[in-house]
C-alpha cells in the first residue's frame, strides 16, 4: 500500500521560493506519475503539474507562468515541487498525489494523496 | 481552461437519504471525469474515475454516470461517514481542472 508523506508547513515572505517534498513508500516509485495540486482557503483545488519519476519528464499548468518546477530523486523515492516568486495569493495547502494509472498508461486522476503542506506567504 | 460547475454547492441530508450531485463541463470531455471525497483536515480520496468506474475499496453505494458535458455522482444511501465535500475533476485536456465542490451536511 503506497503512502505519500509530505514535508512540513512553511512560512515565506513575498518574492521568496518554496520547495515541498513528497516521499513515496510501499510501492515502485518509478511506475507512476506524481502530480501536485493546491487549494487556497475557500477556493477550488488547482492542478499544478506532474513528473514521471522514471525519466524526469514533466508537464505544467500554464496558469503558473513558469513559476513551478517539479523534480524527483529516484534514490530517495521523493518528488519535489518548487514554486518561485511567491505572493500572498500562493497561500494554500499543497498536495502531492500519485496518478491512478501506471506510467505506461496514465489516467491523470489522483490516488493516493499526501497529507498536504500548508504554505503561508506573508510579509 | 475547461470549467466544471457542480450543483448544488451545498446540500443538507439525513442518514439513509439518496443524494445526487451533478457536474457540468464547459465543453465535452468524453468520460474523462473523476469524483473525490474530502473530509476537513484530510486529503481527498478518489471515489470514481472514467465517469463510472468505482475505485477499489470504495463502497458500492457510490456510483457515477454521464459523458460529454453532464455527469452525476449518486450516493445510494447516506452513511454517517459520507458527510464531506465532493469534487469532480476532468482529465480530458490540460490543464486538469476541478469543480467547486459540493458540501454534504447532516440535516
Amino acid at each position: 500500500q503506497v503512502q505519500l508523506v509530505q514535508s512540513g508547513a512553511e512560512v515565506k515572505k513575498p518574492g521568496a521560493s518554496v520547495k515541498v517534498s513528497c516521499k513515496a513508500s510501499g510501492d515502485t516509485f518509478t511506475r507512476y506519475r506524481i502530480h501536485w495540486m493546491r487549494q487556497a482557503p475557500g477556493q477550488r483545488l488547482e492542478w499544478m503539474g506532474w513528473v514521471n519519476p522514471a525519466n524526469g519528464y514533466t508537464q505544467y499548468s500554464q496558469n503558473f507562468q513558469g513559476r513551478v518546477t517539479i523534480t524527483r530523486d529516484i534514490s530517495a523515492t521523493t518528488a519535489y515541487m518548487d514554486l518561485s516568486s511567491l505572493g500572498p495569493e500562493d497561500t494554500s495547502i499543497y498536495y502531492c498525489a500519485r496518478d491512478c494509472g501506471a506510467a505506461g498508461a496514465p489516467k491523470n486522476c489522483f490516488e493516493p494523496w499526501g497529507q498536504g503542506t500548508l504554505v503561508t506567504v506573508s510579509s | 481552461d475547461i470549467q466544471l460547475t457542480q450543483s448544488p454547492s451545498f446540500l443538507s441530508a439525513s442518514v439513509g437519504d439518496r443524494v445526487i450531485i451533478t457536474c457540468r463541463a464547459s465543453e465535452a470531455i468524453n468520460s474523462n471525469l473523476a469524483w473525490y471525497q474530502k473530509e476537513p483536515g484530510k486529503a481527498p480520496k478518489l471515489l470514481i474515475y472514467t465517469a463510472s468506474t468505482l475505485q477499489s475499496g470504495v463502497p458500492s453505494r457510490f456510483s457515477g454516470s454521464g459523458s460529454g458535458t453532464e455527469f452525476s455522482l449518486t450516493i445510494g444511501s447516506l452513511h454517517p461517514e459520507d458527510f464531506a465535500t465532493y469534487y469532480c475533476q476532468q482529465f480530458n485536456v490540460y490543464p486538469l481542472t476541478f469543480g467547486g465542490g459540493t458540501k454534504v451536511e447532516i440535516k
